[in-house]
């Protein structure tokens, strides 16, 4: 696609309940990237992807957390048991992996736990 | 100590202003910087990278100090759309991560 599109745009879900949400990066992007910015805050990195491994999910913020990438194009981020302090926005971008420095963001979903 | 640190403002000037923003970094291996831009409840968008000959894009004008670790951002002639955050990040050598400072808030103000 023209640029990188996340799904939903808002949630609000119930404390404990499971949420999914999407990535869709630019065609051809090798390199994903999830992060997440709470209210005030900078964004926090999360976990990256290079094709459909994650070399890098340091990130992630407990084992409530977990994401995955498959056919090195769409990636969800589950959080299960959700709390009161996932709240945030969470960020999606992609970069190219070659001219990788350069990352496209997508416009984020914003998750409210009541 | 957060390892990107910016001063989060706001940072209140007048249009037609020169306004100038410092961002330091705690890892001396980082390597490659950037300005991002957020507008608010919007993603954040490319501003501009920071090389340590400076770079200068319009009214923009970024540095980067590696001795002192810092970066700077100025803004010449401001404008009301220049009302945004602005974030300073850092990258280290092997990893594609960004790591974020917390933003510095501008408002030009009319």
């Amino acid at each position: 696609g023209a640029g990188v599109s996340q799904s939903p745009s808002n949630k609000v879900t119930e404390k404990g309940k499971d949420v999914e949400l999407r990535c869709d990066p630019i065609s051809g992007h090798t390199a994903l990237y999830w992060y997440r910015q709470s209210l005030g805050q900078g964004l926090e990195f999360l976990i990256y992807f290079q094709g459909n491994s994650a070399p890098d999910k340091s990130g992630l913020p407990s084992d409530r957390f977990s994401a995955e990438r498959t056919g090195g194009s769409v990636s969800t981020l589950t959080i299960q048991r959700t709390q009161q302090e996932d709240s945030a926005v969470y960020l999606c971008a992609s970069s190219s992996g070659t001219d990788s420095w350069w990352y496209t963001f997508g416009s984020g979903t914003r998750l409210t736990v009541v | 100590r957060k390892e990107v640190e910016q001063d989060p403002g706001p940072f209140n000037v007048p249009e037609g202003a020169t306004v100038a923003f410092n961002c330091t970094y705690s890892n001396s291996a980082s390597q490659s910087f950037f300005w991002y831009r957020q507008d608010c409840r919007k993603e954040p968008k490319l501003l501009m990278s920071v090389y340590s000959s400076g770079n200068e894009d319009g009214r923009f004008t970024a540095q980067l100090n590696r001795a002192s670790q810092y970066i700077s951002l100025l803004i010449r002639d401001s404008k009301l759309s220049d009302s945004a955050t602005y974030l300073c990040v850092a990258t280290t050598s092997g990893t594609y991560k960004y790591i974020f400072g917390t933003g510095t808030r501008l408002k030009v103000l009319a």
